[in-house]
């Protein structure tokens, strides 16, 4: 079965900028979404088709993608956005569900 | 406003069923397909099932195929997670989501607050 790899943990200072990486196979020709969780909250999606940003999301959010890798970048982590990052594709199977990486956990302090 | 708001949720015998339902509204329900992702403590995001917007296409997780029913009514806006068998490893927050498009396979927009079903003796 399809999967998605991140890294189970980045750590960063507040101002410092943050990179999350998500490998996959079929990134070159899937797009990758990204979303945030923090604790005892819902998801909320913070990118979407690699590189867009939903209304609402601040600017430090950036999403980027290169051969199978697609990477979501904070830039000037601030305190709140410690939280638990997932990225999410489907494969080039023409399976009708999609995989989710395993989550990162952003720690900022 | 869009929102999609779970309920049903609660604690449950091993073996025993729970019917999860999801109101939604601020959008054209039938236009969107909607999913179910679950969230066990201590692990990470699964999608577990999901349907297109006419309700001609389903996915499942095979944690959950031949387990769980996945089902929507587009004249009341609801969506609806029938769950049989069920078993301590489903413990879980459950999410109902909107759907980005109306067919599958498809991304997910807007989350509920989540439902908690407890499986336990």
């Amino acid at each position: 079965s399809y999967e998605l790899t991140q890294p189970s943990s980045v750590s960063v200072s507040p101002g410092q900028t943050a990179r999350i990486t998500c490998s996959g196979d079929a990134l070159p020709i899937k797009y990758a979404y990204w979303y945030q969780q923090k604790s005892g909250q819902a998801p909320v999606l913070v990118i979407y088709e690699d590189t867009n940003r939903p209304s609402g999301i601040p600017e430090r959010f950036s999403g980027s993608s290169s051969g199978t890798m697609a990477t979501l970048t904070i830039s000037g982590a601030h305190v709140e956005d410690e939280a638990d990052y997932y990225c999410y594709s489907i494969d080039s199977n023409a399976n009708p569900r999609g995989v989710f990486g395993g989550g990162t956990k952003l720690t900022v302090l | 406003e869009v929102r999609v708001v779970a309920s049903g949720g609660g604690l449950v015998q091993p073996g025993g069923s729970l019917r999860l339902s999801c109101s939604a509204s601020g959008f054209i329900f039938s236009n969107y397909a909607m999913h179910w992702v679950r969230r066990a403590p201590g692990k990470g995001l699964e999608c577990i099932s999901g349907i297109s917007n006419k309700g001609v296409e389903t996915y499942y997780a095979d944690s959950v195929k031949d387990r769980f029913t996945i089902s929507r009514d587009n004249s009341k806006n609801t969506l609806n997670l029938q769950m049989s068998s069920l078993r301590p490893d489903d413990t879980a927050v459950y999410y109902c989501v909107k759907g980005w498009g109306r067919l599958l396979p498809d991304s997910f927009d807007i989350w509920g607050q989540g439902t908690m079903v407890t499986v336990s003796s």
